[in-house]
């Protein structure tokens, strides 16, 4: 199994109050991920992280940033959570991230719920 | 626009038999490829197959194959002699080189129950 960690693997917050997940990899992958599943949407790209200080938006940013101070750890943060933040939440490495066949690992998941 | 398309949110199958599980992609891109996920009840993300669109014949492995129609546009997994164990959640995923990520981009998944 990849060397993923996702902390915390459940929380539980307020709508309004920054909340932080962290993905620990020990592969030293060069490119990190987040996702958010959610029903009848599949996983859906949040950012991504080509390397240390390198990152980009993917596809449902809006509300999110993200940190990568180190190669092994990628930082998701919620500025001011919402509920429709409410979802779980996958990191992914994968080595090279430039292969059109690299595919990805995943950690277990967060999931979080904004009340 | 919608990339990956799974139109299956459901199916059961009787263990033993086999099972097709239905993915259609979008892409005008040559180059692509096409994975297929696993997520048991646990919730963890498996990886389970590959196809590339040079890929000349169809993926295997093990139980899973990559039923690959390239005009169509489709990339359904087959699994054959399906098992208990099998009862999962099915993701279809694309890779092409649009945006500079190219990023994984995931069907709506598909649940299939194997009944004994």
């Amino acid at each position: 199994d990849a060397g993923i960690t996702q902390s915390p693997r459940h929380k539980v917050t307020e709508t309004g109050t920054p909340v932080t997940l962290r993905c620990h990899q020990t592969e030293n992958h060069r490119y990190m991920y987040w996702y958010r599943q959610d029903p009848g949407h599949g996983l859906r790209l949040i950012h991504y992280s080509y390397g240390v200080k390198d990152t980009d938006k993917g596809e449902v940013s809006d509300g999110y940033s993200v940190s990568r101070s180190k190669t092994e750890d990628f930082l998701l943060t919620l500025e001011s959570a919402t509920s429709s933040q409410t979802s779980v939440y996958f990191c992914a490495i994968s080595e090279r991230g430039q292969g059109i066949g690299e595919k990805l690992f995943f950690g277990s998941g967060t999931q979080l719920s904004v009340l | 626009a919608q990339k990956i398309t799974q139109t299956q949110p459901g199916m059961f199958v009787q263990e033993k038999e086999a099972v097709t599980l239905d993915c259609t992609y979008d892409t005008s891109d040559p180059s692509y490829g096409l994975f297929w996920y696993k997520q048991p009840s646990s919730g963890e993300m498996i990886f389970l197959i590959y196809q590339g669109s040079y890929d000349q014949q169809n993926a295997t492995e093990g139980r899973y194959s990559l039923n690959f129609q390239k005009a169509r546009k489709s990339a359904n997994l087959v699994i054959s002699a399906s098992q208990l164990g099998d009862s999962a959640m099915y993701f279809c995923a694309m890779r092409d080189y649009s945006g500079s990520a190219r990023q994984l981009t995931f069907g709506s998944g598909t649940q299939l129950t194997v009944l004994p």
